[in-house]
C-alpha cells in the first residue's frame, strides 16, 4: 500500500521565520503536487512537481522534489500570517492520487 | 469559466435516509473523484471513475454508491449504511490527456458539508 507521509502535521512559528515541509512516499513516481487549504474551504493547487530536481517558487513558498529519495520539501522563507492554512502534497502513479496526511501552519505575529 | 460545481454547500440527513451529493464539471476531465475529509484530518477516498459508465471503490466505498452516466457528473449518494456521513466531501476531477501540466493535478470542487440531524 502506498503511503504519503508529511511532517510536522502541525507547525506553528513566527512571523519572518522560515521553515520546511517534508513530503516522504513509498512509490516510484515522478509527479508530485502541493495544495493549500483554508479553513472550510475547498483545495487549491499550488505547484506541479514533474521530475527529479524540479523546483518551483511561488512568493514565500518554494518547492522541491528528490525522486531518489521519494521526498519533496516545501519551504516556506519570512513566514507572514496569510499563509496559515493547511498545505498537502499528493502523489499521482498515473491511476490514482494519493494524498499527504496534511500539515496545518499557524503563524503567529 | 471552467470549474466543478457542488451541491449542496450544507446538507442534512435524518437517521435511515440516503442522500445524494451531486458534482458536475465543464472541464471535459475524463476522471473523477470522491473524497471524504473529516475535522483535522486528510482526504480519504471513497469512489473514482477513469471514464463514463466505469467506477472503482476506493479505500472506503463502504456505506456510497456513485454513477457515472455522464462525463460531466458523478453523484454520490450516502446510504443508510453509512453509520458515520458527518463529514466534508469534495469532488474532484482530472485530464487524461493534460495538454498543459497546470491540467495534470486535480481540480476540487467547493466541498459539501454533510450533518446528521
Amino acid at each position: 500500500e502506498l503511503k504519503v507521509e508529511q511532517n510536522p502535521l502541525f507547525l506553528s512559528m513566527q512571523e519572518g521565520k522560515n521553515y520546511t515541509i517534508y513530503c516522504n512516499y513509498s512509490t516510484t513516481s515522478d509527479r508530485l503536487y502541493w495544495y493549500r487549504q483554508d479553513p472550510g474551504k475547498s483545495l487549491e493547487s499550488l505547484f506541479v512537481l514533474l521530475s527529479n530536481g524540479a523546483v518551483k517558487q511561488e512568493g514565500r513558498l518554494m518547492a522541491s522534489l528528490d525522486t531518489k529519495a521519494r521526498l519533496s520539501t516545501l519551504h516556506i522563507t519570512a513566514a507572514v500570517h496569510d499563509l496559515s492554512a493547511t498545505y498537502f502534497c499528493a502523489v499521482d502513479t498515473g491511476n490514482q492520487f494519493y494524498f499527504g496526511t496534511g500539515t496545518s501552519l499557524t503563524v503567529i505575529p | 469559466d471552467g470549474g466543478i460545481t457542488q451541491s449542496p454547500k450544507y446538507l442534512f440527513r435524518k437517521e435511515g435516509q440516503n442522500v445524494t451529493l451531486s458534482c458536475e464539471q465543464n472541464l471535459n476531465h475524463d476522471a473523477m473523484y470522491w473524497y471524504r475529509q473529516d475535522p483535522g484530518q486528510g482526504l480519504r477516498l471513497i469512489y473514482y471513475s477513469q471514464i463514463v459508465n466505469d467506477f472503482q471503490k476506493g479505500d472506503i466505498a463502504e456505506g456510497y454508491s456513485v454513477s457515472r452516466e455522464k462525463k460531466e457528473s458523478f453523484p454520490l449518494t450516502v446510504t443508510s449504511a453509512q453509520k458515520n456521513p458527518t463529514a466534508f466531501y469534495l469532488c474532484a476531477s482530472s485530464s487524461n490527456q493534460p495538454q498543459h501540466p497546470i491540467d495534470l493535478p486535480q481540480h476540487f470542487g467547493d466541498g459539501t458539508r454533510l450533518s446528521i440531524l
